[in-house]
């Protein structure tokens, strides 16, 4: 399957801190997920986005929270003011086909 | 209750076993999805099913709709094979809804 490609792979920052994650989906997609994976629980939804708009979010997914679609291809995914407890893997995804969704490869966040 | 529950958590076995992983599900769905996620992180779809059953390569799925239940077999298994398998259900009627994850399944084979 094609590759979506998410940077940076890992960050470090510290608490209070904005960070941007990016994702390049497969091209022409107009559904965009992000989730995210807390170190030993299970995957969460965060938000999909459809055509430029935020189609559903989760309540994880409060006001630090922003998604956008910068230039057309790239996606970002930005928390504002960062918490220890954001530390996560956070994966993108778009639908793929035969075998489901594309994953990312994730971007492994660690707030200190 | 989480909606969707996967059995066993851990599973432990000999190369060339026949693995069975589970999966149970208490919400409307418009499919299931089987995943796969290797200890650098990465997730990998394996199968997206709606009803009957799949195979690819040693891998087989199989769903039932209407007792809420799917399978995932793994044939002659290999140390390769070792990975978290997660189980994600699509919820409502949308083919474009969110994914609602298991909390998968740890499966280690032995040589």
């Amino acid at each position: 399957e094609p590759e979506v490609t998410q940077t940076p792979s890992h960050q470090v920052t510290q608490m209070g801190q904005e960070v941007i994650l990016r994702c390049v989906p497969i091209s022409n997609h107009l559904y965009f997920y992000w989730y995210r994976q807390i170190l030993g629980q299970k995957v969460e939804f965060l938000v999909s986005f459809y055509n430029n708009e935020i189609s559903e979010k989760s309540e994880i997914f409060d006001d630090q929270f922003s998604v956008e679609r910068p230039d057309g291809s790239n996606f970002t995914l930005k928390i504002r003011s960062t918490k220890l407890e954001d530390s996560a893997m956070y994966f993108c995804a778009t639908p793929g086909t035969v075998y489901g969704y594309t994953f990312g490869s994730g971007t492994r966040l660690t707030v200190v | 209750k989480n909606e969707v529950e996967q059995s066993p958590q851990n599973l432990t076995a000999q190369e060339g076993e026949f693995i069975t992983i589970n999966c149970s599900y208490s919400v409307g769905i418009s499919a299931l999805h089987w995943l796969q996620q290797h200890p650098g992180g990465g997730i990998v779809s394996l199968f997206m099913l709606s009803s009957g059953k799949k195979k690819h390569g040693r891998l087989i799925a199989t769903i039932n709709i209407q007792e809420k239940h799917s399978s995932l077999h793994i044939t002659a298994s290999h140390p390769r094979d070792s990975a978290v398998y997660i189980c994600a259900v699509r919820s409502g009627s949308s083919n474009t809804g969110k994914l609602i994850f298991g909390q998968g399944t740890t499966l280690q084979v032995k040589p």
